[in-house]
C-alpha cells in the first residue's frame, strides 16, 4: 500500500517567493497533519485536518503560512512570501482517527531551503 | 506546562547489545504512547504504541514499557543491529487532546 506521499522531495528558492508543499494522505485516513522540523526546535505541529476541515492551526507561525485540504486526498502548505528563517524540513502525516490516540504515518517530508 | 522529554540525547551501542531509550512525560492525563524511529532523510516510521491502560507491549525485538506513577516510557530493543540506528522519538496524546505531543529524540548509535 502507497504510504504518504509528499511534493517536492526538496525545493530550494530565494526569499519572497511562493512556496507550495502537497500531501496525498493514506487512502481512507480522515486525519491530516502538517509539522516542521528543526534541529532547534525539533518535530512542530502546524496545522491539522480532520475529515478536510482544518480543526487546530495555532501552530502555523504566521500569516504567511496557509493550508489547505480541498478533498480527502490532497493537501497543501504554502508560504508566501517565503523567507530564510522557514528553511526545514516539513513533514504530512495522516491517521484514522483524529491522530490523538492513534498511530500517525509520515511521508518522508519536504526539505526547503529559502536563499 | 506539558511536555514531552528524553532522559538522553544520544545512546552509543555495540552490535547485539540490548539498548533502552527512555522518555518522560509530564501530562497525567495522557493515555496513549508512540515511538517513532526516524532514519536519515526519512519521515518518522511507527514503531510500536501503547495504551494507558497496560504496562507493556511487545513487538518483533522491541518492548514498550509504560510506568504511570513516574510518568516514564522506555523502548526496549532487543540484538540491536546497525539498522536501528536512527533518531527515536516517544510521543504522547490523549483522547481529550487535539493531537500527539513529541518529544525531541534520542540518536541511537550502533557500532559493529
Amino acid at each position: 500500500d502507497a504510504g504518504v506521499i509528499q511534493s517536492p522531495r526538496h525545493e530550494v528558492t530565494e526569499m519572497g517567493q511562493e512556496v507550495t508543499l502537497r500531501c496525498k494522505p493514506i487512502s481512507g485516513h480522515n486525519s491530516l497533519f502538517w509539522y516542521r522540523q528543526t534541529m532547534m526546535r525539533g518535530l512542530e505541529l502546524l496545522i491539522y485536518f480532520n475529515n478536510n476541515v482544518p480543526i487546530d492551526d495555532s501552530g502555523m507561525p504566521e500569516d504567511r503560512f496557509s493550508a489547505k485540504m480541498p478533498n480527502a486526498s490532497f493537501s497543501t502548505l504554502k508560504i508566501q512570501p517565503s523567507e530564510p528563517r522557514d528553511s526545514a524540513v516539513y513533514f504530512c502525516a495522516s491517521s484514522l482517527a483524529g491522530g490523538n490516540n492513534q498511530p500517525q504515518h509520515f511521508g518522508d517530508g519536504t526539505r526547503l531551503s529559502i536563499l | 506546562g506539558e511536555s514531552v522529554g528524553l532522559h538522553l540525547p544520544t545512546l552509543s551501542v555495540q552490535e547485539g547489545d540490548n539498548s533502552i531509550i527512555n522518555c518522560a512525560y509530564s501530562n497525567s492525563a495522557s493515555d496513549y504512547f508512540i515511538w517513532y524511529k526516524q532514519e536519515s532523510g526519512k519521515g518518522p516510521q511507527f514503531i510500536i504504541d501503547i495504551r494507558s491502560n497496560m504496562d507493556k507491549r511487545q513487538g518483533q525485538r522491541v518492548t514498550v514499557l509504560l510506568n504511570k506513577t513516574v510518568k516514564h516510557l522506555s523502548l526496549q530493543i532487543a540484538a540491536t543491529q546497525p539498522g536501528d540506528s536512527a533518531v527515536y522519538f516517544c510521543a504522547e496524546g490523549n483522547q481529550a487532546g487535539t493531537a500527539l505531543i513529541f518529544g525531541k529524540g534520542t540518536t541511537l548509535s550502533v557500532s559493529s
